[in-house]
């Protein structure tokens, strides 16, 4: 049963291009969440996504940054333009089902790079 | 106020001794509440869930204080592997909220 995938594991890009990161949850699982990490700091919440819907937003930067939870494949997280200040961890995880006792659990997360 | 707060440390112990950390979370209607573990450039992983009534996981007791509205995590006979960042995490039904973490070194 294999757990959250993320995809790349590391990712360089110059400042401009795009970066896409990938994230397959959990078998069974439809909710999806992202979460950005910069060095010596905690997870700052991005988005939150269950299959085909976006229900949370708020933590995502107003331009540059989407993401999508389609009916099929993985939960893609897009950020245009790239800029240093996007260099981060970015992690991505799953869970069963909402409300009381939900657990997440996390991908091994993408390092993204910008040069 | 943060939404979710916790000593951000370092907690520097030596090996054997008992360490104990505190959260602190703001909203009441919170549900449920859980301790995760993240080491240097890894993911966070689910330590233990916290019960009203507390509960233990061999070293590990986790316990939740409603009326002060703060959960904490106490571990006894650190080991050296126990060196890492201990997450707090509240679920206030649709908001899952991370704490940003206390560092926790134990030495030899």
């Amino acid at each position: 049963n294999a757990g959250v995938m993320q995809n790349p594991r590391h990712l360089v890009r110059r400042r401009g291009q795009e970066a896409r990161l990938r994230c397959s949850p959990m078998k069974g699982h439809s909710h999806v969440y992202w979460y950005r990490q910069l060095p010596e700091e905690g997870l700052k919440f991005m988005v939150y996504l269950q299959k085909e819907n976006i229900i949370d937003e708020s933590g995502m930067p107003k331009e540059r940054f989407s993401a999508e939870f389609p009916k099929e494949g993985p939960s893609i997280l897009r950020i245009q333009q790239v800029v240093r200040g996007d260099s981060a961890a970015y992690f991505c995880a799953s869970s069963h089902r909402t409300g009381e006792h939900e657990k997440l659990f996390f991908g091994s997360g993408t390092q993204l790079s910008v040069l | 106020r943060k939404e979710v707060e916790q000593d951000p440390g370092p907690f520097n112990v030596p090996e054997g001794a008992t360490v104990a950390f505190n959260c602190t979370y703001s909203n009441s209607a919170s549900q449920s509440f859980f301790w995760y573990r993240q080491d240097c450039r890894k993911e966070p992983k689910l330590l233990m869930s916290v019960y009203s009534s507390g509960n233990e996981d061999g070293r590990f007791t986790a316990q939740l204080n409603r009326a002060s509205q703060y959960i904490s995590l106490l571990i006894r006979d650190s080991k050296l592997s126990d060196s890492a960042t201990y997450l707090c995490v509240v679920n206030a039904l649709d908001r899952i909220i991370f704490g940003s973490g206390t560092r926790l070194s134990i030495r030899p």
